[in-house]
């Protein structure tokens, strides 16, 4: 029943550093997103990527980059942190076009 | 511009009465509703959305495409409906970009 895997499931960076949060999933979905949720803003996409091979900028992609390694792995880089980029950040699946998403856990990300 | 708003942050009922958790949607194209929930310490799960036109767990909500809203609604509400739900929105040529509300936090005084 794994789903929607994200791994690591906390970290805490110091400003500047660089960190890859990992999305797996094994329902053989095509459609992929990143999500980040603040209190008060709900979740806000940052990117998606909506077949193999494509990505796609989402609401609030400043900041960060995304690889789509395989149709299993969306991967989201931040390149140098910044304390802003403080949030939970959801993974997400679908596997029909504009059908219901499946998400991950989350990984709660700190920036000190 | 593409919007979900959520009017209420949060939202208290009684057991047993009606709950409305208001939607409204910004978007030119035909819209794809959707509403999630967040029970705590679970993920973020599908509740319902409008095409399927179905009631889950007693939810029922409606897309009005005159006023632009799709408001969950529940007759009589349970304790274990307290949870955050979601609405949300899909876009674009194939409908692959999803658009959240902010929330609204429901909390069912027993």
């Amino acid at each position: 029943n794994a789903g929607v895997t994200q791994t690591p499931k906390f970290q805490v960076l110091k400003t500047g550093q660089s960190m890859t949060l990992q999305c797996a999933q094994d329902m053989n979905h095509n459609s992929m997103y990143w999500y980040r949720q603040d209190p008060g803003m709900g979740l806000r996409l940052i990117y998606y990527s909506a077949s193999e091979g494509t990505t796609d900028k989402g609401e609030v992609p400043n900041g960060y980059n995304v690889s789509r390694l395989n149709k299993r792995e969306f991967s989201l880089r931040l390149e140098s942190a910044a304390p802003s980029q403080t949030s939970v950040y959801f993974c997400a699946s679908s596997g029909l076009q504009g059908g219901p998403q499946h998400f991950g856990d989350g990984t709660r990300l700190s920036i000190l | 511009a593409q919007r979900v708003t959520q009017p209420e942050k949060l939202l208290s009922v009684f057991k047993g009465a009606p709950v409305e958790l208001k939607c409204n949607y910004s978007y030119s194209g035909s819209p794809e509703l959707f509403w999630y929930v967040q029970y705590s310490r679970q993920r973020l799960q599908l509740l319902l959305r409008h095409i399927s036109r179905e009631s889950i767990k007693g939810f029922t909500a409606d897309l009005n495409k005159g006023e632009t809203s799709f408001h969950l609604k529940k007759p009589f509400a349970q304790e274990e409906d307290s949870a955050m739900y979601y609405c949300a929105l899909s876009v674009g040529t194939s409908y692959d970009k999803v658009i959240f509300g902010p929330g609204t936090s429901l909390s069912v005084i027993p």
